[in-house]
């Protein structure tokens, strides 16, 4: 059974860098054809796809966020770390990790709510 | 980047209707790479059909999908209960990928 959970802070102030862990069992990032990725949901918003790693170490972003967002992993510990710089109140949103297959998502986190205030 | 637009934004019906969702790309989906999930209040998006006809894992036979191209829709052929959400559209076939704004089942 794939399961992912993500974890972080619940507050950060403006200006900070947000560091978000996905833990996830049930699957390893090594194998082909499997990705991990994150995507955020503003409050009583859409979906936005953020970015995303592939079981080769590749990684991909969303061309609006690319400068600010960083994925990377860590296998041995089956985990995936999103981080993104510069964080500003219109970040504030549910963020969630995903299990990615040729690559839509078919198994998600349950999100963690990050609000972006001073 | 490819834009997904999804109608109605809003659908109200009553339990046993039948409810068909639209999304429209701002140009072709390749492969029909185009997914529906599936987001109840308070709860993480449900993956519910992959390559625009597929449906995802333990998903009821009532739920159908179609469409290729730029064109695609999701059909609830029964509503129950548990089906009344809101509903959005990816496309996973170009870089980014895309989300439509979201179809809100409500009911009537």
């Amino acid at each position: 059974q794939i399961t992912l959970k993500e974890s972080g802070p619940t507050l950060v102030k403006p200006t900070q860098t947000l560091t978000l862990t996905c833990s996830f069992s049930g699957f390893s990032l090594t194998t082909n054809g499997v990705g991990v990725g994150w995507i955020r949901q503003p409050p009583g918003k859409a979906l936005e796809w953020l970015a995303l790693i592939y079981w080769d170490g590749a990684t991909r972003y969303s061309p609006s966020l690319k400068t600010r967002v960083t994925i990377t992993e860590d296998t041995s510990k089956n985990q995936v770390i999103l981080t993104m710089t510069n964080m500003d109140p219109v970040d504030t949103a549910t963020y969630y990790c995903a299990h990615g297959l040729s690559w839509y998502f078919d198994v998600w986190g349950r999100g963690t709510l990050v609000t972006v205030s001073s | 980047e490819i834009v997904l637009t999804q109608s109605p934004g809003t659908l109200a019906l009553s339990p046993g209707e039948r409810a068909t969702l639209s999304c429209r790309a701002s140009r072709r989906v390749i492969s029909s790479y185009l997914a529906w999930y599936q987001q109840r209040p308070g709860q993480a998006p449900r993956l519910v059909m992959y390559g625009a006809s597929s449906r995802a894992t333990g998903i009821p036979d009532r739920f159908s999908g179609s469409g290729s191209g730029t064109d695609f829709s999701l059909t609830i052929s029964r509503l129950e209960p548990e089906d009344f959400a809101v509903y959005y559209c990816q496309q996973y076939g170009e870089l980014p990928q895309t989300f439509g704004q979201g179809t809100k089942v409500e009911i009537k």
